[in-house]
């Protein structure tokens, strides 16, 4: 139980392009979902935490309109990279948790983006 | 505030010998500890979790890690290494009231044939 995709898995784009990664849980309701940027051979860092139906919380020193994210139902949140430069490139990550204080997160197999 | 320090960026095991993974935490309140896993270019699989139950946590694939409070540590073993376990391990404390996770810096682990 507790599945959580991603999709794509993999995108290339051009720079200027938006780009759009979905995060879904298929088998729970994910009241909070969280995103994280992961560098090659780093640790995960968080970019926001959402909660369904409200605006997403952002890290300090992540660009909100940059990084748009979107938590419009218990099972479905989107992160949209608006004018995606090579320096977006990564390794995009989301977890799902169902609310609870201290509860598990259940991660997204990743979706690497590549911008050329 | 909270944190979170895996000792080792590295650490290499032969097959069949025990492997001991090493996290020490900093936190104001009681802690919530995750060890996750990760293999090359895949999402994070969650191994065990500690959260104010029994010390000793057991968890998939053989691992298990004790919490002790008096050592702020939650250290990660598995009686013998099996190929299969080389990956990045992550120690992960949750933040009280705000659910969100700090990560340690990872530790890599090599088996050997």
């Amino acid at each position: 139980g507790a599945v959580v995709s991603q999709h794509p898995s993999r995108v290339i784009c051009k720079s200027g392009t938006s780009v759009k990664i979905e995060c879904r849980s298929l088998d729970f309701q994910a009241t909070t979902m969280f995103w994280y940027r992961q560098f090659p051979k780093k640790s995960l860092m968080l970019m926001a935490t959402s909660n369904e139906g409200s605006k997403a919380t952002y890290e300090q020193g992540v660009e909100k309109d940059k990084f748009l994210i979107n938590h419009a139902s218990l099972t479905l949140s989107t992160l949209t990279v608006t004018s995606a430069h090579p320096e977006d490139s990564s390794f995009y990550i989301c977890s799902g948790g169902m609310g609870a204080i201290q509860e598990t997160q259940y991660f997204g197999p990743g979706t690497r983006l590549l911008v050329l | 505030a909270q944190s979170v320090t895996q000792l080792d960026s590295h650490v290499s095991v032969s097959e069949g010998t025990p492997v001991l993974l090493r996290c020490n935490y900093s936190s104001s309140y009681s802690p919530s500890l995750f060890w996750y896993v990760q293999h090359p270019n895949k999402g994070l699989q969650l191994l065990l979790k500690y959260t104010s139950a029994a010390t000793l946590v057991k968890g998939i694939n053989g691992f298990e890690a004790e919490f002790k409070k008096s050592e702020t540590s939650f250290h990660l073993t598995k009686p013998s290494a099996h190929m299969s376990d080389a990956a990045e391990y992550f120690c992960v404390v949750s933040t009280s009231g705000t659910y969100k996770y700090i990560f340690g810096t990872g530790t890599r682990l090599k088996v050997l044939a």
